[in-house]
């Protein structure tokens, strides 16, 4: 079955420091997404990425960037973290740009910024 | 551009009763519709997806829902609640043209009583 792991469960920094948080696919999927996961929002899509180096960004992406230097591995970059980021952050992955495919989700990260 | 509706934050139901979370779309051309659900500390599960084939599309768990184009709707159900169908469920749209991108609604967390 198809694995998507986010390599931290719970994560907690301080405002203002740099924060990455790392998404493997073990499948070979060509396309990863970043969702944030807010009480009364649902997800919302912050960036995706369709291709090794490629991404784009999603409706959300102020404050953020992301990396893909390797097909299966696609990082989060919180420049300078503030309050507001405090979320849960979801990592999915889909095999190709089919639009029908569903999304394969990791577990999740909920990082608290204080 | 489309979006989703859910009506109801919190749905509560007593086990063994009907199971009705509601979902509305918006959207110019009809489109693909899924329904995600989420277990505790989980990520994200596929439930089931309408892709415009069959209107009453059949899930996991024994969900289905119906696309009804006319109440531009995509209703959740299930005969009988049990006590692990608790969790919160999403509801999304995606275009049918250019690249993947789902749209979430805010979810329903479905409360089983025993």
């Amino acid at each position: 079955d198809v694995k998507v792991t986010q390599s931290s469960r719970y994560l907690v920094k301080r405002t203002g420091e740099k924060v990455f948080l790392e998404c493997v696919q073990d499948m070979d999927h060509e396309n990863m997404f970043w969702y944030r996961q807010d009480p009364g929002l649902g997800l919302r899509l912050i960036y995706f990425s369709y291709d090794v180096k490629m991404k784009e960004k999603g409706d959300i992406p102020e404050g953020y960037s992301v990396s893909r230097e390797k097909k299966e591995r696609f990082s989060l970059i919180l420049e300078s973290a503030s309050t507001n980021q405090t979320s849960m952050y979801l990592c999915a992955s889909t095999p190709s740009g089919n639009l029908n495919e569903k999304l394969f989700f990791g577990s999740g990260t909920q990082l608290s910024v204080l | 551009a489309q979006s989703v509706t859910q009506l109801g934050s919190h749905v509560s139901v007593s086990e063994g009763a009907l199971v009705l979370l509601r979902c509305n779309y918006s959207s110019s051309v009809p489109p693909y519709l899924f329904w995600y659900v989420q277990y505790p500390n989980q990520g994200l599960q596929l439930l089931l997806k309408y892709t415009s084939a069959a209107t009453l599309v059949k899930g996991i768990n024994d969900f289905e829902a119906e696309f009804k184009k006319s109440e531009t709707s995509f209703h959740l159900t299930k005969p009988s609640a049990h006590m692990s169908d608790a969790a919160e469920y999403f509801c999304a749209v995606s275009g049918t043209t250019g690249f993947q991108k789902l749209v979430f609604g805010t979810g329903t967390r479905l409360l089983v009583s025993p």
